[in-house]
C-alpha cells in the first residue's frame, strides 16, 4: 500500500464551487505539505504543516485554506474555485532529523480542473 | 530569500549516453540539502539523489551522480548510461538546514531519452 495517497486522484469542478483534496500518510511523519504544480513554474509550497497545531502558509496560500485533522492526515480547500486553480497538486510528507535525510515523500497527486 | 534555477528547460539525448543536468542556487547559507527528484509520466514524484551542503564527496546512486560545487553554487545531475526509462522531469531542489524550513524547488528540466 501507498506511504502517501490523495483523494480524488483527479476532479473536474466548476467555478464557485468549494473543493476539498484530502491527503493520509502511514509514515508516521509529523511534517506535511501541499504543493501546486503548474507547467513551467516547477512546485509551489501552499500551506505546510509540523505538527497538528502548527500551520503555516507557503508562498502562494491565496484561495486556499487547510486542515490537520490529526498527525495522518491534511486537507486542503478551494473555498471557491477559479480557473487558474486548475493545476496538479501534491501532497508531502517529511521527517526531519530523526533520520537524517530530510527527503519529503510525495503522494501521487491530484489533477484539478476548474471550468 | 534562496532561489534555484534551472537554466534547461528541454533536453534530448540518445539512449545509452551520458547527461548532465544543470542547477544554480543562491544561498547565504553555509549549511543545507540539495535534492534532485524525478517526476516520470506517471507524475510521481521520486527522490533520485541527495546531497549535503557540509560533505564534500559528490553523492551517487547508481548511475547518477551530482557535481556539487559549493563555492559556485552549482549541483548538477549527471546521468550515465541512460535509459528510455529516465525520461522524465526532473527537479532540483534546495533546503536549509533548520527544523522550520522547507524545500525549494527549481522549474524543472524535461529529459527525453531517445531510442
Amino acid at each position: 500500500d501507498a506511504d502517501v495517497t490523495q483523494t480524488p486522484r483527479n476532479r473536474i469542478t466548476k467555478t464557485g464551487k468549494r473543493i476539498m483534496l484530502e491527503c493520509s500518510q502511514t509514515k508516521g511523519h509529523d511534517r506535511m505539505y501541499w504543493y501546486r504544480q503548474d507547467p513551467g513554474l516547477g512546485l509551489r509550497l501552499i500551506y505546510y504543516s509540523f505538527d497538528v497545531k502548527d500551520i503555516n502558509k507557503g508562498e502562494i496560500s491565496d484561495g486556499y485554506s487547510v486542515s490537520r485533522q490529526a498527525q495522518a492526515k491534511f486537507s486542503l480547500s478551494l473555498e471557491s474555485a477559479i480557473p487558474n486553480q486548475t493545476a496538479l497538486y501534491f501532497c508531502a510528507t517529511s521527517d526531519f532529523g530523526t533520520s537524517g535525510s530530510n527527503e519529503q515523500f510525495f503522494g501521487p497527486g491530484t489533477r484539478l480542473t476548474v471550468l | 530569500a534562496q532561489t534555484v534555477t534551472q537554466s534547461q528547460p528541454e533536453m534530448s539525448v540518445q539512449e545509452a549516453e551520458t547527461v548532465t543536468l544543470s542547477c544554480t542556487y543562491d544561498t547565504s547559507e553555509s549549511n543545507y540539502y540539495l535534492f534532485w527528484y524525478k517526476q516520470p509520466p506517471s507524475r510521481q514524484m521520486i527522490l533520485v539523489i541527495r546531497q549535503e551542503a557540509y560533505k564534500q564527496q559528490n553523492a551517487t546512486e547508481n548511475r547518477f551522480s551530482v557535481n556539487f560545487q559549493k563555492a559556485a553554487k552549482s549541483f548538477s545531475l549527471k546521468i550515465s548510461d541512460s535509459q528510455l526509462g529516465d525520461t522524465a522531469m526532473y527537479f532540483c531542489a534546495f533546503m536549509k538546514h533548520e527544523r522550520s524550513d522547507k524545500i525549494i524547488f527549481g522549474k524543472g528540466t524535461r529529459l527525453h531519452i531517445l531510442p
